[in-house]
């Protein structure tokens, strides 16, 4: 069974802080892993995705990955309070299969 | 526009009724999929397919069908041996079998399913 574990949350920090978003996952197979944002009542949008170790930057965003140690991460950068969502990590190991989503963690960036 | 579309954005159920959820893609994906989300929770897969006449259960396919009869459309039947229907349903689509584990799934609109 692949599972992908995230902290539920809420994860509240003020504005212009960095947060900091933490996956780890099972299937040592994994090999493409995505950040997706959600807000209340809407569907997910990508973030970004990652493939390779280390660090991936787009913007505020940073993603970075570590195989050996099973974990994904996402920071951003000088948050705002429109960041304020459910961040969902996701992995796939193999072709097309479907992600698999861990449950999610819900941001709360205060003013 | 080129998208995802999910209709309705909200249904009603009754007692015994099956309704079926309707996705439609203009992407020209091979691949789609039905998840469901529950408050709370994240998404867990009810269907996917990844050619036009062709689909594989996913973790809870129990109570739900499907078909894809079309490469565009993917609809979804929530039957009513599905017990505890309420809940956020979510429509995505990728690339499909060529484009390999890099590529990325993108999501409809949903529709939320409640009972009467």
């Amino acid at each position: 069974q692949k599972e992908v574990e995230q902290n539920s949350g809420p994860l509240s920090v003020p504005e212009g802080a960095i947060a900091s978003l933490n996956c780890t996952y099972s299937d040592r197979g994994s090999q493409s892993f995505f950040w997706y944002r959600q807000y209340s009542g809407k569907s997910p949008e990508l973030i970004m995705f990652i493939y390779s170790n280390g660090d991936k930057e787009d913007g505020r965003f940073t993603a970075q990955l570590n195989k050996a140690s099973q974990y994904v991460s996402l920071l951003i950068r000088d948050s705002q309070p429109s960041d304020s969502a459910t961040y969902l990590c996701a992995m796939r190991n193999s072709g097309n299969t479907p992600l698999v989503f861990g449950k999610g963690t819900r941001l709360s960036v205060i003013a | 526009d080129g998208g995802i579309t999910q209709s309705p954005k909200y249904l009603f159920r009754k007692e015994g009724q099956n309704v079926t959820l309707s996705c439609e893609q203009n992407l020209n994906h091979d691949a789609m999929y039905w998840y469901r989300q529950d408050p709370g929770q994240g998404l867990r897969l009810i269907y996917y397919s990844q050619i036009v006449n062709d689909f594989q259960k996913g973790d809870i396919a129990e109570g739900y069908s499907v078909s894809r009869e079309k490469k565009e459309s993917f609809p979804l039947t929530v039957t009513s041996a599905q017990k505890n229907p309420t809940a956020f349903y979510l429509c995505a689509s990728s690339m499909g079998r060529l484009a390999g584990s890099r590529e990325t799934q993108y999501f409809g609109p949903g529709t939320r399913l409640l009972v009467l």
